[in-house]
């Protein structure tokens, strides 16, 4: 069955420091792939997306990820993380023909400490 | 203008008795979706129309109703909450339901059933 995991609930980074959130998906085809975020008291907003083609993608406010076919995987990065980005990030799989079914994962919850 | 409205924000209901919670969007969106959110799990997709044309998953398709009166509000209806209720429930749309279409989402209402 397709499935999206988030391995990190909870990830604590420093101000300015690099971010990874990690992703990895299981799906029998091509995957299209998205990020969102969750900002406090917000609905989920859309920060990537990936369709087959370049497997790095760039998103919103300095992020991107980085698509692997071989570890079924899509993590998250960004290069120097900011207060703001205090949020919960969902990892998700767009999957079968139609591609109305979006298979999201449990959401890592980013904290930035000073 | 890309806002999904979601009204209540918060609702409070008494076990057995109906809920009925509303979404609007003004991006002339075919495609409108609920999905049920508890805390550290995924969004789960309950249903969603396309134009016309209600889709509800299999696992909760006895739970859930749904009615789409115009192409800008979608209603999400529960004939008899139960304490299993208690969720976030996040309204999305989206252009159409192609595999790499952004889903737009609500800030969600936060039902607790007492």
């Amino acid at each position: 069955a397709q499935s999206v995991t988030q391995p990190d609930a909870r990830v604590t980074v420093s101000e300015g420091a690099s971010l990874q959130l990690r992703c990895k998906y299981s799906y029998f085809g091509t995957p299209y792939l998205f990020w969102y975020v969750q900002y406090p008291r917000q609905g989920l907003q859309l920060l990537l997306k990936y369709y087959p083609g370049d497997p790095v993608v760039q998103g919103v406010n300095g992020f991107e990820a980085e698509f692997s076919k071989s570890n079924s995987s899509f993590h998250l990065r960004k290069a120097s993380v900011h207060w703001s980005d205090w949020a919960v990030y969902f990892c998700a799989v767009s999957m079968g023909t139609g591609g109305y079914k979006v298979v999201f994962g449990s959401g890592t919850r980013l904290l930035v400490s000073p | 203008d890309t806002t999904v409205k979601q009204n209540p924000r918060y609702k409070l209901a008494r076990v057995g008795k109906p809920v009925n919670l509303i979404c609007s969007q003004t991006m002339n969106h075919d495609t409108m979706y609920w999905y049920q959110k508890k805390p550290n799990q995924a969004p789960k997709l309950l249903l969603f129309y396309y134009d016309k044309i209600l889709n509800r998953e299999a696992d909760t398709f006895e739970k859930f109703q749904s009615s789409r009166p115009n192409n800008s509000f979608c209603s999400l209806y529960i004939g008899s909450a139960g304490l299993e209720y208690s969720a976030m429930y996040l309204c999305a749309s989206s252009r159409g339901t192609v595999n790499q279409d952004t889903q737009y989402f609500g800030p969600g209402t936060r039902l607790l059933v007492l």
